[in-house]
């Protein structure tokens, strides 16, 4: 079964323009993180955020972490069109172990040139 | 360096066939994991080990499914007796240490089932 769901499942912007996705979960967890996918690269690790760490950046993607909320967000600024891909956030497993990944169904992101 | 490699990429077997999927991880990654991805959809856990240790195997759907790591590095998963059901692009990953997180992703076996 899947923990994470994104919101929105989809979403088209034009190159340029900032794109967020959210990503919510069931479950108290001990990290967050969020992956890439898109054709032919298969799933490439983006970002990784802690429990007690609220916001972190790394070059163009912002992911915030709300756990009253069991939310978190991934912000990407001034967009390309190689960010077209699909956006997953995964969460470790209900037992506490950071061993298994929880999925979410991904956010398709198409980056309009 | 090499990353997490997978074989066949491509696998059309017929109904009752038995396939083997092949995952390659990064040289000296303790943990491995197989997820099954259906289309459109996230990635669903199959099962872990932790060098040749089968840790973990309670997302396998049936004992039609087998995975093996004999030692500690490449793995094999066999599906005996193929149904449509089990057409989906199945995933391999590996990570450093035995507890991560930071999983590497192969690029995936899809498999259909005619």
């Amino acid at each position: 079964s899947q923990q994470g769901e994104e919101d929105p499942q989809a979403l088209s912007i034009q190159e340029g323009e900032n794109a967020t996705m959210n990503c919510s979960y069931k479950t108290s967890i001990n990290n967050l993180q969020w992956y890439r996918q898109n054709s032919g690269r298969g799933l490439v690790h983006l970002i990784l955020i802690r429990s007690n760490e609220r916001e972190k950046h790394s070059g163009r993607l912002r992911v915030t972490l709300d756990t009253s909320k069991k939310s978190s967000s991934l912000l990407i600024t001034a967009s390309r069109a190689a960010d077209t891909a699909s956006y997953f956030c995964a969460t470790d497993g209900r037992r506490g172990s950071n061993y298994q990944l929880i999925w979410g169904a991904g956010t398709k992101l198409i980056i309009k040139p | 360096g090499a990353g997490v490699s997978q074989s066949p990429r491509y696998k059309v077997a017929k109904r009752g066939q038995d396939v083997a999927l092949r995952c390659d991880p990064i040289s000296g990654h303790v943990s491995l994991f197989w997820y099954q991805q259906a289309l459109g959809q996230g990635p669903e856990f199959l099962t872990y080990f932790q060098n040749e240790a089968q840790l973990d195997k309670s997302g396998l759907p049936s004992d039609r499914f087998f995975a093996e790591r004999p030692e500690g590095s490449v793995s094999t998963l066999k599906i005996q007796r193929t149904q449509q059901e089990d057409s989906a692009v199945y995933l391999c990953a590996s990570s450093r240490g035995a507890t991560g997180p930071e999983q590497y992703f192969g690029p995936g076996t899809r498999l259909t089932v005619t």
